[in-house]
């Protein structure tokens, strides 16, 4: 059964600083994985999606990267604001499935100005 | 750029009562998805729905579930008898197509908070 852990749990940076957070799970057979933003009380925002054969995607100060065979994805912020304090959950789409995403539990992010 | 919209934005009901969870899924889309999130915890994948027809379901999805498409532009999520662990936030997203035909991202709406009293 497909588990998706993200570490840390929580993280506070002050604002500038550059930033990894971490998704690993437990079955590579996915056909991606994908990046989300959720702030309090909110919906998901779709940040990134990185297919399987992949290794990486970039939107403006955001970089995820994808290692399918060890089973782990980095999101990578560069140059952290406040206004990028929210929680950030990775979700993998398992190959067995056509439909659903598994969601790990995220990485609560405060950037302090 | 087109959203996904869900109404209410907060539902409270006593236990025992039927509630129905709406959403718009963006226009062009034609799969439609419901996930949940209790407190403090992950987020659960519910059913998925394509051509008026359940495509999967999880095992949280049980009898008392249901989702309908009523019309051409609403996706409606159904728990006829509440109980206190259906409790959450219920989200409804949607893509263009299924996964595999063109990896596109599922586009979440903001959820409705269901309070079950």
């Amino acid at each position: 059964k497909q588990e998706v852990t993200q570490i840390p749990a929580a993280l506070s940076v002050p604002e500038g600083e550059n930033l990894v957070l971490n998704c690993s799970f437990t079955d590579s057979a996915i056909y991606n994985l994908q990046w989300f933003r959720q702030d309090p009380g909110k919906g998901l925002t779709s940040l990134l999606l990185i297919q399987s054969s992949q290794r990486e995607q970039t939107s403006g100060r955001l970089n995820a990267s994808l290692d399918k065979s060890s089973g782990r994805s980095t999101l990578y912020i560069a140059a952290s604001q406040p206004g990028d304090s929210a929680t950030y959950l990775c979700a993998v789409g398992p190959l067995d499935s056509s439909y659903k995403l598994i969601f790990g539990s995220g990485t609560r992010l405060l950037v302090r100005p | 750029e087109p959203e996904v919209t869900q109404t209410p934005s907060h539902q409270v009901t006593q236990m025992g009562q039927e509630v129905i969870l709406r959403c718009v899924p963006i226009s062009n889309h034609l799969y439609f998805y419901w996930y949940r999130q209790i407190l403090g915890q992950k987020v659960e994948f519910l059913v998925s729905f394509y051509n008026n027809e359940i495509s999967e379901k999880s095992e949280i999805f049980d009898d008392q579930f249901s989702v309908e498409r009523p019309d051409g532009s609403n996706f409606t999520l159904k728990i006829r008898s509440t109980k206190l662990e259906d409790s959450a936030m219920y989200f409804c997203a949607s893509t263009p197509t299924a996964r595999p035909q063109n990896n596109q991202p599922q586009h979440f709406g903001d959820g409705t908070r269901l309070s079950i009293l």
